[in-house]
Protein backbone atom coordinates (compact mmCIF):
# COMPACT_ATOMS: atom_id res chain seq x y z
CA UNK A 1 0.00 0.00 0.00
CA UNK A 2 1.29 3.33 -0.93
CA UNK A 3 2.88 5.73 2.08
CA UNK A 4 4.15 8.79 2.93
CA UNK A 5 7.56 9.09 3.89
CA UNK A 6 9.51 11.35 5.10
CA UNK A 7 13.34 12.15 5.90
CA UNK A 8 15.11 12.01 8.24
CA UNK A 9 12.85 10.93 11.25
CA UNK A 10 15.43 12.96 13.46
CA UNK A 11 17.11 16.50 13.13
CA UNK A 12 18.91 17.87 16.07
CA UNK A 13 19.89 21.37 14.91
CA UNK A 14 21.72 24.91 16.78
CA UNK A 15 19.16 27.91 17.09
CA UNK A 16 19.41 29.99 14.06
CA UNK A 17 20.17 27.17 11.55
CA UNK A 18 18.46 26.49 8.49
CA UNK A 19 16.77 22.99 8.19
CA UNK A 20 15.13 20.93 5.57
CA UNK A 21 12.73 18.65 6.32
CA UNK A 22 11.78 15.97 3.21
CA UNK A 23 8.69 14.27 2.11
CA UNK A 24 7.86 11.96 -0.46
CA UNK A 25 3.83 11.58 -0.87
CA UNK A 26 1.75 9.48 -2.00
CA UNK A 27 2.68 9.12 -6.22
CA UNK A 28 -0.53 10.06 -7.60
CA UNK A 29 -1.41 12.88 -4.62
CA UNK A 30 -2.13 16.47 -6.08
CA UNK A 31 -2.97 17.95 -2.43
CA UNK A 32 0.08 18.49 0.24
CA UNK A 33 0.65 19.30 3.88
CA UNK A 34 2.64 20.13 6.24
CA UNK A 35 1.62 19.98 10.47
CA UNK A 36 3.39 19.60 13.39
CA UNK A 37 2.58 18.75 16.80
CA UNK A 38 4.64 20.04 19.53
CA UNK A 39 5.28 17.90 22.53
CA UNK A 40 1.60 16.88 24.20
CA UNK A 41 -0.06 19.39 22.15
CA UNK A 42 -2.33 19.18 19.62
CA UNK A 43 -1.17 18.97 16.17
CA UNK A 44 -1.23 21.79 14.55
CA UNK A 45 -1.89 23.19 10.81
CA UNK A 46 1.17 24.73 8.77
CA UNK A 47 0.43 24.87 5.09
CA UNK A 48 -1.39 23.43 2.28
CA UNK A 49 -0.24 23.27 -1.13
CA UNK A 50 -1.77 22.06 -4.64
CA UNK A 51 -1.00 22.75 -8.24
CA UNK A 52 2.71 24.56 -7.36
CA UNK A 53 1.52 27.11 -5.12
CA UNK A 54 0.58 27.45 -1.77
CA UNK A 55 -3.23 27.42 -1.09
CA UNK A 56 -3.88 27.96 2.65
CA UNK A 57 -0.83 28.82 5.66
CA UNK A 58 -1.79 29.54 9.38
CA UNK A 59 -0.24 32.00 11.06
CA UNK A 60 2.32 29.71 12.70
CA UNK A 61 3.48 29.74 8.75
CA UNK A 62 5.89 32.99 8.88
CA UNK A 63 8.62 34.20 6.74
CA UNK A 64 10.80 31.73 8.34
CA UNK A 65 9.03 28.65 6.49
CA UNK A 66 8.51 28.01 3.13
CA UNK A 67 7.85 24.97 0.84
CA UNK A 68 8.90 23.81 -2.22
CA UNK A 69 8.10 21.15 -4.84
CA UNK A 70 11.60 21.10 -6.25
CA UNK A 71 11.05 17.77 -8.57
CA UNK A 72 7.76 15.35 -9.21
CA UNK A 73 8.35 13.62 -5.85
CA UNK A 74 9.87 15.59 -3.46
CA UNK A 75 8.19 17.78 -1.27
CA UNK A 76 9.93 20.18 1.42
CA UNK A 77 9.47 22.10 4.41
CA UNK A 78 12.12 25.24 4.87
CA UNK A 79 12.77 26.76 8.31
CA UNK A 80 15.18 29.53 7.93
CA UNK A 81 16.57 30.13 11.11
CA UNK A 82 15.89 28.10 13.85
CA UNK A 83 14.29 29.03 17.02
CA UNK A 84 13.78 26.94 19.99
CA UNK A 85 9.84 26.76 19.95
CA UNK A 86 10.25 25.48 16.57
CA UNK A 87 10.87 21.91 18.06
CA UNK A 88 7.96 19.70 17.02
CA UNK A 89 7.49 16.71 15.53
CA UNK A 90 6.37 17.28 11.25
CA UNK A 91 4.16 16.26 9.66
CA UNK A 92 3.93 15.92 6.06
CA UNK A 93 0.29 14.64 4.41
CA UNK A 94 -1.22 14.01 1.01
CA UNK A 95 -4.55 13.93 -0.58
CA UNK A 96 -5.99 12.79 -3.77
CA UNK A 97 -8.59 15.16 -3.55
CA UNK A 98 -11.38 12.88 -2.19
CA UNK A 99 -10.90 14.83 1.19
CA UNK A 100 -8.50 12.13 2.82
CA UNK A 101 -5.41 12.90 4.08
CA UNK A 102 -2.37 10.63 4.72
CA UNK A 103 0.38 11.28 7.06
CA UNK A 104 3.60 10.51 7.11
CA UNK A 105 5.65 8.81 10.14
CA UNK A 106 7.29 12.31 11.02
CA UNK A 107 10.24 13.78 11.55
CA UNK A 108 10.86 14.56 15.22
CA UNK A 109 13.02 18.10 14.89
CA UNK A 110 15.54 19.33 18.04
CA UNK A 111 16.42 22.75 18.27
CA UNK A 112 19.32 23.47 20.76
CA UNK B 1 -12.11 27.53 15.54
CA UNK B 2 -13.38 24.68 14.26
CA UNK B 3 -11.63 22.54 16.42
CA UNK B 4 -12.65 19.30 17.44
CA UNK B 5 -12.54 18.68 21.15
CA UNK B 6 -13.05 14.83 21.94
CA UNK B 7 -14.26 13.15 25.40
CA UNK B 8 -13.10 11.69 27.30
CA UNK B 9 -9.57 12.54 27.29
CA UNK B 10 -8.37 8.98 28.53
CA UNK B 11 -10.25 5.47 28.52
CA UNK B 12 -8.73 2.05 30.00
CA UNK B 13 -11.00 -1.11 29.00
CA UNK B 14 -10.79 -4.79 29.42
CA UNK B 15 -9.20 -6.37 25.84
CA UNK B 16 -12.49 -7.85 24.56
CA UNK B 17 -14.81 -4.71 25.39
CA UNK B 18 -15.90 -1.94 23.59
CA UNK B 19 -14.50 1.30 23.24
CA UNK B 20 -16.74 4.43 22.89
CA UNK B 21 -15.26 8.36 22.33
CA UNK B 22 -16.65 11.22 21.61
CA UNK B 23 -15.97 14.86 19.48
CA UNK B 24 -17.90 17.98 19.34
CA UNK B 25 -17.03 20.66 17.06
CA UNK B 26 -18.17 24.13 16.58
CA UNK B 27 -18.57 25.52 12.78
CA UNK B 28 -20.15 23.72 10.13
CA UNK B 29 -17.85 20.80 8.27
CA UNK B 30 -17.34 19.18 4.99
CA UNK B 31 -16.31 16.24 6.58
CA UNK B 32 -14.86 14.88 9.69
CA UNK B 33 -11.95 12.44 9.40
CA UNK B 34 -10.44 9.88 12.81
CA UNK B 35 -6.66 9.22 13.34
CA UNK B 36 -4.96 6.79 15.69
CA UNK B 37 -1.52 7.53 17.03
CA UNK B 38 0.55 5.10 18.79
CA UNK B 39 3.27 6.67 20.79
CA UNK B 40 5.82 8.79 19.38
CA UNK B 41 4.58 8.00 15.95
CA UNK B 42 2.62 9.14 13.19
CA UNK B 43 -0.82 9.68 12.48
CA UNK B 44 -2.67 6.32 10.92
CA UNK B 45 -6.17 7.53 8.64
CA UNK B 46 -9.16 5.53 10.23
CA UNK B 47 -11.76 6.50 8.66
CA UNK B 48 -13.68 9.46 7.09
CA UNK B 49 -17.25 10.76 7.32
CA UNK B 50 -18.58 13.46 4.94
CA UNK B 51 -21.36 16.20 6.30
CA UNK B 52 -24.45 14.15 4.37
CA UNK B 53 -23.17 10.82 6.21
CA UNK B 54 -24.35 9.69 9.58
CA UNK B 55 -22.62 6.41 10.08
CA UNK B 56 -19.93 4.39 8.67
CA UNK B 57 -18.27 1.36 9.14
CA UNK B 58 -14.84 0.02 8.86
CA UNK B 59 -14.10 -3.34 10.20
CA UNK B 60 -14.30 -3.29 13.65
CA UNK B 61 -14.49 0.42 13.24
CA UNK B 62 -18.15 2.53 13.37
CA UNK B 63 -18.24 6.42 13.42
CA UNK B 64 -21.00 8.10 13.72
CA UNK B 65 -21.77 11.99 12.96
CA UNK B 66 -24.50 14.47 14.06
CA UNK B 67 -24.35 17.37 12.39
CA UNK B 68 -27.33 19.06 14.62
CA UNK B 69 -25.50 18.73 17.66
CA UNK B 70 -21.94 19.05 15.56
CA UNK B 71 -20.65 15.85 17.07
CA UNK B 72 -19.32 12.59 16.02
CA UNK B 73 -18.44 9.49 17.50
CA UNK B 74 -16.00 6.58 17.51
CA UNK B 75 -16.77 3.00 18.63
CA UNK B 76 -13.93 0.23 18.08
CA UNK B 77 -15.59 -3.05 18.92
CA UNK B 78 -14.08 -6.19 20.50
CA UNK B 79 -10.98 -4.25 21.37
CA UNK B 80 -7.31 -5.95 21.65
CA UNK B 81 -4.51 -4.59 22.73
CA UNK B 82 -3.41 -3.46 19.82
CA UNK B 83 -5.38 -0.93 19.79
CA UNK B 84 -3.85 1.16 22.51
CA UNK B 85 -3.15 4.28 21.15
CA UNK B 86 -4.41 8.06 21.09
CA UNK B 87 -7.46 8.42 18.45
CA UNK B 88 -7.74 11.94 16.93
CA UNK B 89 -10.88 13.88 15.03
CA UNK B 90 -10.02 16.24 12.99
CA UNK B 91 -12.49 18.51 11.15
CA UNK B 92 -12.05 19.76 7.35
CA UNK B 93 -14.25 23.03 6.40
CA UNK B 94 -14.29 23.69 2.97
CA UNK B 95 -10.28 25.01 3.08
CA UNK B 96 -8.47 22.05 2.53
CA UNK B 97 -6.83 21.83 6.26
CA UNK B 98 -7.58 19.98 8.96
CA UNK B 99 -8.46 21.38 12.55
CA UNK B 100 -7.14 18.59 15.26
CA UNK B 101 -8.57 17.67 18.56
CA UNK B 102 -6.14 17.04 22.00
CA UNK B 103 -7.42 13.47 21.45
CA UNK B 104 -8.53 10.35 23.41
CA UNK B 105 -5.79 7.85 25.02
CA UNK B 106 -7.12 4.28 24.69
CA UNK B 107 -5.56 1.85 27.17
CA UNK B 108 -6.61 -1.76 26.25
CA UNK B 109 -5.42 -4.38 28.99
CA UNK B 110 -5.10 -7.83 28.25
Amino acid sequence: EPEVTQTPSHQVTQMGQEVILRCVPISNHLYFYWYRQILGQKVEFLVSFYNNEISEKSEIFDDQFSVERPDGSNFTLKIRSTKLEDSAMYFCASGGGTGEQYFGPGTRLTVT
Amino acid sequence: SQQGEEDPQALSIQEGENATMNCSYKTSINNLQWYRQNSGRGLVHLILIRSNEREKHSGRLRVTLDTSKKSSSLLITASRAADTASYFCATEANDYKLSFGAGTTVTVRA
